[in-house]
């Protein structure tokens, strides 16, 4: 099955203390971000990749890391949490990012809802 | 710089009636617009593009958009609300190189039997 998935779905942690969040899609697109969701603000993206080893901003990067080693992967890292990075966070992909394919819709992962107390 | 608005947190709908979702864009260059929608405890789902060509573009579960490039909207409609369309709705425009989403604020939809 064509998916998207993330983990933990949920994770409860401190403040400073380093945590990772996985992605990984099985569909060998390109193209993958990461969102955060926060009531009355939508969705943001924090990072994108266009391909391995190919990562760059988005509009809220402050506090987060990613990378990309394999095309499949792209982790979202927080070397130091602070509680106003408590969110629920979505990782997409989409497929080929050059000619007709920019225009393809993304797939999303289910979710990670992370509290930073 | 581009952007998305939802003008409204929520709508509300008896089932059988039609439903409009409102969104209107702020592009340079040609819009690229799209619409998903999310279901409790889910992540999103596509339901339709619009890219060029006809101003009325079909999509999933029987909804439809409207691109209306004068009136810089591209609002969600389906002629017959169901219960299970309940959800909340994202409007989405791509940036000119098509690297960049800009996601709306969402508007919650509200089908009442």
């Amino acid at each position: 099955e064509a998916q998207v998935t993330q983990n933990p779905r949920y994770l409860i942690t401190v403040t400073g203390k380093k945590l990772t969040v996985t992605c990984s899609q099985n569909m060998n697109h390109e193209y993958m971000s990461w969102y955060r969701q926060d009531p009355g603000l939508g969705l943001r993206q924090i990072y994108y990749s266009m391909n391995v080893e190919v990562t760059d901003k988005g509009d809220v990067p402050e506090g987060y890391k990613v990378s990309r080693k394999e095309k499949r992967n792209f982790p979202l890292i927080l070397e130091s949490p602070s509680p106003n990075q408590t969110s629920l966070y979505f990782c997409a992909s989409r497929g080929s990012s050059t000619g007709t394919g920019v225009y393809n819709e993304q797939f999303f992962g289910p979710g990670t809802r992370l509290t930073v107390l | 710089a581009q952007s998305v608005a939802q003008p409204e947190d929520q709508v509300n709908v008896a089932e059988g009636n039609p439903l409009t979702v409102k969104c209107t864009y702020s592009v340079s260059g040609n819009p690229y617009l799209f619409w998903y929608v999310q279901y409790p405890n889910r992540g999103l789902q596509f339901l339709l593009k619009y890219i060029t060509g006809d101003n009325l573009v079909k999509g999933s579960y029987g909804f439809e958009a409207e691109f209306n490039k004068s009136q810089t909207s591209f609002h969600l409609k389906k002629p017959s609300a169901l219960v299970s369309d309940s959800a909340l709705y994202f409007c989405a425009v791509i940036n000119y190189n098509f690297n960049k989403f800009y996601f709306g604020s969402g508007t919650k939809l509200n089908v009442k039997p």
